[in-house]
């Protein structure tokens, strides 16, 4: 079975930092892009960056709104994928899901794990 | 600023037809932008529907369809039903490794 499961998640004060992990499973993971994606509570989903596999160079790219600040790695060894938050804000409380993006180079994501919470407050 | 653009609402009646669209407030919606759509319910991770504008993921009912009009693409749903009524996002590949999704459309079914 395909699967992806969040973990890391937590409360942090405002300017703390917090690392997210996506272990995959089911897949050929090195072979796959893997994105992150939040939601705020009542709110749309918003996209947060990927990584793509080693076929393009462990690629990495954000959302301006984390640029600078969120870094995405991964280690194939592990079918692991984490997202490292620094300087977080209360704007960046949310549920963050990690999905897959195929491989192919068809541009979308399709399998999703369950989402992790991250509350940022003091 | 890119801002994918989408009904925040759409009602359907049961057993009929909704079409909703992804915009973009400057420029238009091609294939080039590898459109695709999710369905999310209440407290559950998104479920994709359809990439690549118009294909279907594995196991989505056929009465989900995806399609540039004119300069949006769409995702219909035909043959409304009680448990379609939920939250739709499209996202779009800016290019760059960007994506970027549009704030999502409630569909209510009544």
């Amino acid at each position: 079975e395909v699967q992806l499961v969040e973990s890391g998640g937590g409360l942090v004060q405002p300017g703390g930092s917090l690392k997210l992990s996506c272990a995959a499973s089911g897949f050929t993971f090195s072979g796959s892009a893997m994105h992150w994606v939040r939601q705020a509570s009542g709110k749309g989903l918003e996209w947060v960056g990927r990584i793509s596999s080693i076929s393009n160079n462990y690629a990495t790219s954000y959302a301006a709104s984390v640029k600078g600040r969120f870094a995405i790695s991964r280690d194939d060894s592990e079918n692991t994928a984490y997202l490292q938050m620094n300087g977080l804000t209360t704007e960046d409380t949310a549920v963050y899901y990690c999905a897959r993006g195929p491989p192919g180079g068809i541009f979308y994501m399709d399998v999703w794990g369950k989402g992790a919470t991250v509350t940022v407050s003091s | 600023q890119t801002v994918v653009t989408q009904e925040p609402s759409f009602s359907v009646s049961p057993g009929g037809t909704a079409t909703l669209t992804c915009g973009l407030n400057s420029g238009s919606v091609s294939p080039t932008k590898y459109p695709s759509w999710y369905q999310q319910t209440p407290g559950q991770p998104p479920r994709t529907l359809i990439y690549s504008t118009n294909r279907r993921s594995s196991g989505v009912p056929d009465r989900f369809s995806g399609s540039i009009l004119g300069n949006k693409a769409a995702l219909t749903i035909t043959g409304a039903q009680a448990d379609d009524e939920c939250d739709y996002y499209c996202v779009l590949h800016m290019g760059s490794g960007i994506w970027v999704f549009g704030g999502g459309t409630k569909l209510t079914v009544l």
